[in-house]
């Protein structure tokens, strides 16, 4: 069954360093989002993308973060210079259309550290 | 316009059955409800499209009342499996929000 795959599972980085997510979604799909979860906390949602630029973000997705779709496949979230408060897992998703007629598929995320 | 769970914890016996309830102030286009156990990621169980909807899954099911923007969860004759945070997803736009999570425990 195709699945959404993120790299690294997990990242020790230190504060005010970058950070670059990968997700390569499942292939026919065409919205993407990121999510994030602070450790037992709630799910949140970061940023949907749709036909190469954002559709919509949540106030979290502040100026350090952006996203990419570099080649067709990956599809990456780049946090500029992290802060303490940026650890959490990060969780991409992917869907075939985005007017929730549709699952959603989520990665297993990438576990990120800020130290 | 995060949609309002209900309630936040839930302890049970193996057999017993609970109710989860997910209500939002927007109107909505439809309802996802996701499992997620402690340290993975949410595994998606169902959606509902429409108002009066009602699905299964085992012996899980759902309803969505599209007038009331709500949607509950119902689990019955619950297993130790069923034991995680419960999230409803709630679709307005091209966009999902997820509640804050109803944790339900099932004990022996």
């Amino acid at each position: 069954e195709p699945e959404v795959t993120q790299t690294p599972s997990h990242q020790v980085t230190q504060m005010g360093q970058e950070v670059i997510l990968r997700c390569v979604p499942i292939s026919n799909h065409l919205y993407f989002y990121w999510y994030r979860q602070i450790l037992g906390q709630k799910v949140e949602f970061l940023v949907s993308f749709y036909n190469n630029e954002i559709s919509e973000k949540s106030e979290i997705f502040d100026d350090q973060f952006s996203v990419e779709r570099p080649d067709g496949s990956n599809f990456t979230l780049k946090i500029r210079s992290t802060k303490l408060e940026d650890s959490a897992m990060y969780f991409c998703a992917s869907s075939v259309q985005g007017q929730g007629g549709n699952t959603i598929y989520f990665g297993e995320g990438s576990w990120l550290t800020v130290v | 316009q995060q949609p309002v769970q209900s309630p936040q914890a839930v302890i049970l016996r193996e057999g017993e059955d609970a109710v989860i309830n997910c209500s939002s102030s927007k109107a909505l286009y439809s309802v996802h409800w996701y499992r997620q156990k402690h340290g993975e990621a949410p595994v998606f169980l169902m959606i509902l499209l429409k108002g009066g909807e009602q699905k299964g899954h085992e012996k899980i099911s759902a309803s969505f009342n599209e007038k009331k923007q709500q949607s509950s969860l119902y689990l019955t004759a619950s297993q130790l499996s069923y034991s995680g945070t419960y999230f409803c997803g709630t679709v307005n736009n091209n966009d999902m929000r997820f509640g804050a999570g109803t944790r339900l425990t099932v004990k022996p």
